[in-house]
């Protein structure tokens, strides 16, 4: 069975510092992963995807994960935080066989001025 | 441009009053999704559509039903609203469940 865990639930950074927010999955098989944000009243918006070519997937807004296999990881990150980035992030996987997108709890990005 | 729209953007329902959500794609998906979210937490899948086949969620309340009449449109009906069935209500599509899923922006149910 397809899962995804987001290890912190809210994540407070400083304007122009660096943004680590953590995901680790758990797959049958060789998984598509996402990362959507979602500023509030707003729908998702997906920031990236690693659907099994290069395992450094750079997504919009500067962000960019690493998909590394032998930790079973996705984490995002950002060197340099914005304002703007404050939003919820979900870490999500695909489960092919029955067409379903399984969240993660998600994680609330706090930037401080 | 819009992919996948949602109407309207905010919903007030008397409970107990049937309300319809609306959901239609300009990107020809196979799949279409229902998803609740209430405030701080993930969305929950209610049900989906592969083209007609329906597929509900073993935790969706029977108060919630579901239409597609053809490829672009999905609607939510819900039957008889509850103070606790106030949520927004996210619409996704995607080709075949295994690239990303699109979302629409999504409609916020109050009940009143």
């Amino acid at each position: 069975a397809q899962s995804v865990t987001q290890l912190d639930s809210h994540v407070s950074v400083s304007e122009g510092t660096p943004v680590l927010l953590r995901c680790n999955y758990s797959s049958s098989y060789s998984p598509s992963l996402f990362w959507y944000v979602q500023h509030p009243n707003k729908g998702l918006q997906l920031l990236l995807k690693y659907t099994s070519a290069a395992t450094l997937v750079k997504g919009i807004n500067g962000f960019e994960a690493e998909f590394k296999k032998s930790e079973t990881s996705f984490h995002l990150t950002k060197p340099s935080a914005h304002m703007s980035d404050a939003a919820e992030y979900f870490c999500v996987v695909s489960d092919p066989g029955t067409y379903k997108y399984i969240f993660g709890t998600g994680t609330r990005l706090k930037v401080l001025a | 441009d819009a992919m996948v729209i949602q109407n309207p953007r905010y919903q007030v329902t008397q409970f107990g009053k049937p309300v319809t959500l609306s959901c239609s794609q300009t990107l020809n998906h196979n799949v279409m999704y229902w998803y609740q979210q209430k405030s701080s937490q993930a969305p929950k899948l209610l049900f989906h559509y592969y083209d007609k086949d329906f597929n509900n969620e073993a935790d969706t309340p029977d108060n919630f039903q579901s239409r597609r009449p053809n490829t672009s449109f999905c609607f939510l009906d819900i039957r008889s609203p509850g103070l606790g069935d106030a949520a927004m209500y996210l619409c996704a599509t995607s080709r075949t469940g295994t690239g990303e899923a699109f979302f629409g922006q999504g409609t916020r149910l109050t009940v009143v």
